[in-house]
């Protein structure tokens, strides 16, 4: 009954790596979101999907980069790792249209670096 | 600035008790309004969703919402220690990103 599925569940990289999140989702949803959760700051959405190969930026872009080649799949990508950028990240999946009744996260990825 | 609020806690109940957990929000255009519980180190699970004013259940949970006043609630009856958990409260309009409270941590004590 897996829904979102996050490549990672702990990652460990080096300062100024390029690293590389991975999300799938099989619910054949249009939306797909990255969110970072920080103790204190709540989630915040870095960038999130409506479509293949679209994207939008969210509250928090700087640093990141995302892709979205397939319907299925949205990967975030740090272009150069910071100590700064070490945290929780959560990738959801969302049904499209209104009102929206399916939203489901993954299992998280803790990524720190070093 | 779209805004979420919950009050952070902790929030204690002794179990068999109900835990009320409220959350408001500024954008007079949500039109859908979620509750999802975080166990610690884990990804939300969501539990529940309302659109239409009034009370949803859904066994043990109820949630509540009062979009004339901006509001909606969580009802847990007989709460259980397995309960203890944060629980974030997230809205959105249709396709736009879901904007989260910063979560309400309860505590159910045995």
């Amino acid at each position: 009954d897996v829904k979102v599925t996050q490549s990672s569940r702990y990652l460990v990289k080096r300062t100024g790596e390029k690293v590389f999140l991975e999300c799938v989702q099989d619910m054949d949803h249009e939306n797909m979101f990255w969110y970072r959760q920080d103790p204190g700051l709540g989630l915040r959405l870095i960038y999130f999907s409506y479509d293949v190969k679209m994207k939008e930026k969210g509250d928090i872009p700087e640093g990141y980069s995302v892709s979205r080649e397939k319907k299925e799949r949205f990967s975030l990508i740090l272009e150069s790792a910071s100590t700064n950028q070490t945290s929780m990240y959560l990738c959801a999946g969302f049904r499209s249209g209104a009102p929206n009744t399916e939203a489901f996260f993954g299992q998280g990825t803790r990524l720190t670096v070093v | 600035q779209k805004e979420v609020e919950q009050n952070s806690g902790p929030l204690s109940v002794p179990e068999g008790a109900i835990a009320s957990l409220n959350c408001t929000y500024s954008d007079r255009g949500s039109q859908s309004f979620f509750w999802y519980r975080q166990y610690s180190g884990k990804s939300p699970e969501l539990i529940m969703f309302i659109y239409s004013n009034g009370d949803k259940e859904d066994g043990r949970f109820t949630a509540q919402l009062n979009k004339a006043s901006q509001y909606v609630s969580l009802l847990i009856r007989d709460s259980q220690p397995s309960d203890s958990a944060t629980y974030l409260c997230a809205v959105n309009q249709g396709n736009t990103p879901l904007v989260f409270g910063k979560g309400t941590r309860l505590s159910v004590i045995a």
